[in-house]
């Protein structure tokens, strides 16, 4: 089956720091995903970002569906942005997730 | 005006009890999900229905049934529930059409299982 890493497992930033989360996967998919689950469980859909680049407000994403990876830009980090992040691929039919990104942001 | 709803939020019941999980949907998606979250965060997927047929069971044991009444529930029925079935499970759903608001998977807000 295809796998979907995610990088890095845990971030701790200072309010008001930029990240860059990273997912690789290994094999070629038709659609990929960025949820963030906030401290409450809530799965929160970011972006649907098959190929190219999407923004929305402080976030946005980009996919190389060419060379296998999607990032995640944060900027400006806010405590609320805490929580963990995934990404997920689409393949055969179901929604395949990476193991997350632990985001903590402290003020 | 809730997209994919799932009930109960929380559930707490003894071991060897039966219990259902209950999930609808508003947004007009074909296909619906459940997905199980371990305690270490790990999602993954247990059964997934089209239009009421099942088309994905990735060997979850016979304990778990899931049921379609029509394209808009996905129920979950779980038998003699054990200890490591705690976990919260999340009912989605999807609709591949490019171009509209409703496409890639929308997820309900999880049901927390615990077996006591």
């Amino acid at each position: 089956g295809i796998q979907v890493e995610q990088s890095p497992p845990d971030l701790i930033l200072q309010e008001g720091a930029n990240s860059t989360l990273r997912c690789n996967f290994s094999d070629s998919v038709n659609n990929l995903q960025w949820f963030h689950q906030n401290p409450w469980g809530q799965l929160i859909n970011l972006f649907y970002i098959p190929s190219g680049t999407k923004q929305n407000g402080r976030l946005s994403a980009t996919t190389v569906a060419t060379e296998r990876y999607s990032l995640l830009y944060i900027s400006s980090s806010q405590t609320t942005d805490s929580g963990v992040y995934f990404c997920a691929v689409e393949y055969g039919n179901k929604l395949v997730f990476g193991a997350g990104t632990i985001l903590r942001v402290k003020s | 005006d809730t997209a994919v709803s799932q009930t109960p939020k929380y559930l707490v019941t003894q071991m060897g009890n039966d219990k259902s999980i209950k999930c609808e949907q508003n947004l007009g998606h074909d296909t619906m999900y459940w997905y199980k979250q371990d305690s270490k965060k790990f999602l993954k997927i247990m059964f997934s229905y089209n239009n009421k047929e099942l088309i994905i069971n990735e060997t979850v044991p016979n304990r778990f049934s899931p049921k379609s009444p029509d394209k808009a529930h996905l129920n979950l029925h779980i038998n003699s529930l054990e200890l490591g079935d705690s976990a919260v499970y999340f009912c989605a759903s999807s609709q591949v059409v490019i171009q509209t608001p409703n496409y890639g998977y929308t997820f309900g807000s999880g049901t927390r299982l615990t077996v006591v």
